[in-house]
């Protein structure tokens, strides 16, 4: 069973369109996360989400936005794409009790491609 | 196949050094890096190394690459209690866009 998936894992898209990246996690975990790959392969965090609070890294545009419908999901929204946007994103889950925090299960990475 | 090990805990006094250590078995690798998580908080990139270097440097941190073991090291000097986190040892494969992560070392610090 796959702990962490994302779809699409390619997605190819003009500049100027709006897209969404799905990720669901079937581990039971509260925490998600988003993060963008950079070309030396880095990951850089956008987003961690629980189900109580939001945290934004301040250095994401506003056209991007998480979208939890459930605990077990938690889908990237990105509005008026970019050409910069282009890149792998990453999704993740991790089950947080107070102050510990456990592994993060990594989903298989979206590839975007912005035209 | 592909895997990414390291051992779950580490206990170190405040001031001693603290040595994490990562074994990994895909060859093509081509960056090795560290990350850093704190309660609450998102990985964080602490320093990383190209696969055809040997050691890197950078302030409290040294990082020692054994690619002939494939055996990668993160040494924290003077260990503090804000260095209290978890920290993951990766590897980027450099075929796909593929990163595997460890599970991560759990640093505790002990007054």
């Amino acid at each position: 069973d796959t702990a962490v998936s994302q779809t699409p894992k390619y997605l190819v898209t003009q500049m100027g369109n709006d897209k969404s990246i799905k990720c669901e996690q079937n581990l039971g975990h509260d925490t998600m996360y988003w993060y963008k790959q950079d070309s030396k392969k880095f990951l850089k965090i956008m987003f961690s989400y629980n189900n109580k609070e939001l945290i934004i890294n301040e250095t994401v545009p506003n056209r991007f936005s998480p979208k939890s419908p459930d605990k077990a999901h938690l889908n990237l929204h990105i509005n008026s794409l970019e050409l910069g946007d282009s890149a792998v994103y990453f999704c993740a889950s991790s089950q947080e009790t107070g102050s510990i925090t456990d592994t993060q299960y990594f989903g298989p990475g979206t590839r975007l491609t912005v035209l | 196949g592909e895997d990414v090990e390291q051992s779950l805990f580490l206990s170190v006094r405040e001031g001693d050094s603290s040595v994490i250590n990562c074994t990994y078995t895909d060859s093509s690798s081509t960056y090795l890096y560290w990350y850093k998580q704190e309660p609450g908080a998102g990985l964080q990139l602490l320093t990383y190394i190209f696969s055809n270097m040997d050691m890197k440097q950078d302030q409290r941190l040294t990082v020692l690459l054994n690619k002939k073991d494939k055996h990668l090291s993160l040494r924290i000097a003077d260990t503090q209690t804000g260095d209290s986190a978890i920290y993951f040892c990766a590897e980027s494969i450099w075929r796909d866009d593929k990163i595997i992560f460890g599970k991560g070392t759990r640093l505790h610090i002990l007054p």
